[in-house]
């Protein structure tokens, strides 16, 4: 059974420009999350897509959005980069069901470097 | 918002059993505890979650206080392969996420 598959793994941007990090959840989990994690504000919750639907937000600014396709692949996007966004990048999927007891898998991570 | 803390940092001796707490007084109701761990370069693995009562898993053990206030995550024989970053987190049935500080946990051979 295939994992989570986030791409790309690693990228280099500069200030102001956009990016778009893909995430192919396991097959059959229908919940997409997406986190955020440096090394000073450590794991932060981005938003989480059901069916297509964002379903919950985090505390980032409107630079960060996401969307959910038909198939429940995911996108994230950051426009305007700012140095701060530099960050490994992390997508999660999970079953539907009781969102509390979901179990998440987590991909290995896109890193975004800001320069 | 239900938030965790935990120590930055604990040591075990390989082989010897490992208590991590987390404490997360603002919990509600409806929170499920959650613990997940990272091993570098590598994204977060779940290890245990529950609700209210004590649970098991081949990886771990979960203890939650009867007030729900604080739990414990416990590695009965910690080994090298578990040295790690591990994160309490509290989920909601909103599904909301919030993640602790992490422990990063050093297994001394």
């Amino acid at each position: 059974k295939a994992g989570v598959t986030q791409t790309p793994r690693y990228l280099i941007k500069t200030r102001g420009q956009q990016v778009t990090l893909s995430c192919s959840p396991i097959s059959g989990h229908r919940s997409v999350s997406w986190y955020q994690q440096t090394p000073g504000q450590g794991l932060q919750f981005l938003f989480e897509y059901f069916s297509e639907t964002q379903r919950n937000k985090g505390n980032f600014p409107g630079r960060f959005s996401g969307r959910q396709f038909s198939n429940s692949r995911s996108e994230m996007n950051v426009s305007t980069l700012e140095l701060g966004d530099s960050a490994l990048y992390l997508c999660a999927s999970s079953l539907a069901g009781s969102p509390g007891a979901n179990v998440l898998t987590f991909g290995a991570g896109s890193r975004l470097t800001v320069l | 918002d239900a938030k965790t803390t935990q120590p930055n940092s604990m040591e075990s001796n390989e082989e010897e059993p490992v208590h991590l707490p987390c404490n997360h007084s603002t919990i509600s109701g409806t929170d499920y505890i959650h613990w997940y761990r990272q091993l570098p370069s590598q994204g977060p693995e779940y290890v245990i979650h529950g609700l209210t009562s004590n649970v098991n898993n081949r990886m771990a053990s979960l203890a939650i206080a009867e007030d729900r206030k604080s739990s414990t995550l416990i590695l009965h024989r910690a080994t090298l392969r578990d040295a790690a970053v591990y994160y309490c987190i509290l989920r909601d049935t909103g599904n909301q996420f919030y993640f602790g500080t992490g422990t990063s946990l050093t297994v001394i051979p």
